[in-house]
């Protein structure tokens, strides 16, 4: 079955204490995304990368990090968490950028 | 500014009414468009995309794109209380970004 996972779920966590989310999809898809949603400001987009090794900013990057070493996995980082990025956390991931397959979301509480 | 806004909603219609959903962009550059659909604690789920002028029907949704005023919308036609969620209207610009609108939630009245 072609899918996006992420882990984990759900994720309860202390300011400053560093985490990692993980993102994978089996579509072989070059494109891959990271948003965070938040009541009234829909979807935000994180970092994007457009294949391996590439990556780049999106519209809300201040304290988080990806990297993209393989063509399925594409990890989002935060170094140091704190209170602002409690958020739900979609990875998607696309053939081309456009059409976008989402995964089933990181609900993140920072305290 | 935003790239792609919705100003419209909350929306309530009745079971087996049309709703109408309408969003604008800012970039004449943008080609593509597409509707998403997100139930309360799911992902996004693609409905529709566009890229011409003009409409494009898919069973009970069409999407209307007029770049020349440059909005997007989405017609539910014969509503049903399965469609209650939020729609999310997205452009695809040309630096590989898809912007999202922040989303107009439908309740179908049963």
């Amino acid at each position: 079955e072609a899918q996006v996972t992420q882990n984990p779920r759900y994720l309860i966590t202390v300011t400053g204490k560093k985490l990692t989310v993980t993102c994978s999809q089996n579509m072989n898809h070059e494109y891959m995304s990271w948003y965070r949603q938040d009541p009234g400001l829909g979807l935000r987009q994180i970092y994007y990368s457009m294949n391996v090794e590439v990556t780049d900013k999106g519209d809300v990057p201040e304290g988080y990090k990806v990297s993209r070493k393989e063509k399925r996995n594409f990890p989002l980082i935060l170094e140091s968490p704190s209170p602002n990025q409690t958020s739900l956390y979609f990875c998607a991931s696309s053939k081309n950028g456009e059409t976008q397959y989402f995964g089933p979301g990181t609900r993140l509480l920072v305290l | 500014q935003k790239e792609v806004e919705q100003n419209s909603g909350p929306l309530s219609v009745p079971e087996g009414a049309i709703a109408s959903l309408n969003c604008t962009y800012s970039d004449r550059g943008s080609q593509s468009f597409f509707w998403y659909r997100q139930y309360s604690g799911k992902s996004p789920e693609l409905i529709m995309f566009i890229y011409s002028n003009g409409d494009k029907e898919d069973g009970r949704f069409t999407a209307q794109l007029n770049k020349a005023s440059q909005y997007v919308s989405l017609l539910i036609r014969d509503s049903q209380p399965s469609d209650s969620a939020t729609y999310l209207c997205a452009g695809y610009f040309n630096d590989y970004k898809l912007s999202f609108g922040a989303g107009t939630t439908v309740t179908v009245r049963a």
